[in-house]
């Protein structure tokens, strides 16, 4: 089955300052990678996916990028302010499958 | 709306109780789900309901019995539970089963089992 490894655990980065979180994958059959966001006290809420026919997809201040060949893909954030502070999950798949393998999560802190 | 709705927010119980969590969404999604997190853990998949049929049952004890009544509400039926099941509850929500179909999560049931 699926294995998806998130790095870092752990990440304080300066209000302003760009945050980047990566993961990396074990099935080459994934072709789904979407993003979680989990707030104190919330669900998880997708911020941003990507899919293998794509190399890198932008939203406003969020990026993925993935790397097909390397099973990895990131998460980039830039400006960040306070309110990006949260959980963030990866999660990988393939649309054959009603099963998301997520990755182990990433506490992010904004230091004002 | 775009609101996954789980009462109640917090659940307290003995090993011998029978309880209940409720999840409802309007959405007019038909494919509906029941994680499991603990403490800074991502989540785990317990089940999925397709069109109201149970669809992946990940292999979780018989003290965990879903039901899905409606194509809008998802219960969790919980029996004779040990300490081990404490942790957050998740429902969530999509418009049909597979990823690639955003699902929208609910906020959660905190349940301690004493």
């Amino acid at each position: 089955g699926e294995n998806v490894e998130q790095h870092p655990s752990t990440l304080s980065v300066q209000e302003g300052d760009s945050a980047v979180i990566k993961c990396t994958y074990s099935d080459s059959a994934s072709n789904y990678f979407p993003w979680y966001k989990q707030e104190l006290g919330k669900g998880p809420q997708l911020i941003i996916d990507i899919r293998s026919n794509v190399g890198e997809k932008k939203d406003q201040r969020i990026a993925v990028t993935l790397n097909k060949t390397a099973k990895h893909f990131s998460l980039h954030i830039t400006e960040t302010q306070p309110e990006d502070s949260a959980v963030y999950f990866c999660a990988a798949s393939d649309f054959g499958n009603e099963k998301l393998t997520f990755g182990t999560g990433t506490r992010l802190t904004i230091i004002p | 709306d775009t609101e996954v709705t789980q009462t109640p927010k917090h659940l307290v119980m003995g090993m011998t109780n029978k309880k209940s969590l409720k999840c409802e969404q309007h959405m007019g999604h038909r494919a509906m789900y029941w994680y499991k997190q603990k403490a800074k853990k991502p989540p785990e998949l317990m089940f999925v309901y397709s069109y109201e049929k149970l669809s992946i049952n990940e292999s979780v004890p018989s003290r965990f019995s879903p039901e899905c009544p409606n194509s809008s509400l998802l219960n969790l039926h919980l029996h004779a539970l040990q300490p081990e099941d404490s942790a957050l509850y998740l429902c969530a929500s999509s418009r049909t089963s597979g990823v690639g179909n955003e699902q929208f999560f609910g906020p959660g049931t905190r349940l301690t089992v004493l």
